[in-house]
């Protein structure tokens, strides 16, 4: 069964950069069923997709946020990550990390609320 | 650019049978899944390839699909079902459908 874990600062500076990390445990994040992502959702609001990653370092964005979104991954400490560029207000919510196998999300973290304000 | 459509809200009277639809020209070739959401917790999976269940989830929650809309389906609906719900699909893209409020009453 695996787990999921964010971490990373929950307040954040307009303009600034938001960085998240996800730790796997419970299996590798090497295993080659899997995709990685980061789901967000704004306070009141639904989920929106922010991107996807293999371990070999595929990615895939959310079109309306590729421009400010980079995803990495560190096979050795079972970890992915997220960083976006020039944040807003609107960038206020929770973050998730997601395993995704095949079509479907099956794991996801317990969220990290992320906090845009000076 | 493809779009889900869930309807915004949906009521039930206990013990009788919710559906909730979702919408969208990329569920023609497309899986569905869903998820349950309550306050103050991570989605949770219910449904996945349009009618599979994991088998942690009740078997009173169940999926379908045709043409382009998706169907969750919660048989004898409980209050402990209240929760949002949401659709998804895959292609190179994740979309998710904007969220359906459950209301149990």
């Amino acid at each position: 069964q695996l787990q999921l874990q964010e971490s990373g600062p929950g307040l954040v500076k307009p303009s600034g950069t938001l960085s998240l990390t996800c730790t796997v445990s419970g299996g590798s994040i090497s295993n080659a069923f899997y995709f990685w992502g980061w789901i967000r959702q704004a306070p009141g609001r639904g989920l929106e997709w922010i991107g996807n990653m293999f371990f070999d370092g595929a990615t895939y964005y959310n079109p309306s946020l590729q421009s400010r979104v980079t995803l990495s991954v560190d096979t050795s400490r079972d970890q992915f990550s997220l960083k976006l560029s020039s944040v807003t207000a609107a960038d206020t919510g929770v973050y998730y990390c997601a395993a995704k196998r095949g079509s479907y999300y099956d794991f996801w973290g317990q969220g990290l609320l992320i906090t845009v304000a000076s | 650019s493809y779009e889900l459509t869930q309807p915004p809200s949906v009521s039930v009277s206990p013990g009788q049978t919710a559906f909730i639809t979702c919408s969208g020209e990329t569920l023609n070739d497309k899986f569905a899944s869903w998820y349950q959401q309550k306050p103050g917790q991570s989605p949770r999976l219910l449904i996945y390839q349009d009618d599979k269940r994991p088998s942690s989830i009740p078997e009173r929650f169940s999926g379908s699909s045709s043409g382009n809309t998706a169907t969750l389906t919660i048989s004898g609906a409980q209050a402990m079902d209240e929760a949002a719900y949401y659709c998804q699909a895959w292609d190179t893209s994740t979309l998710f459908g904007g969220g359906t409020k459950l209301t149990v009453l």
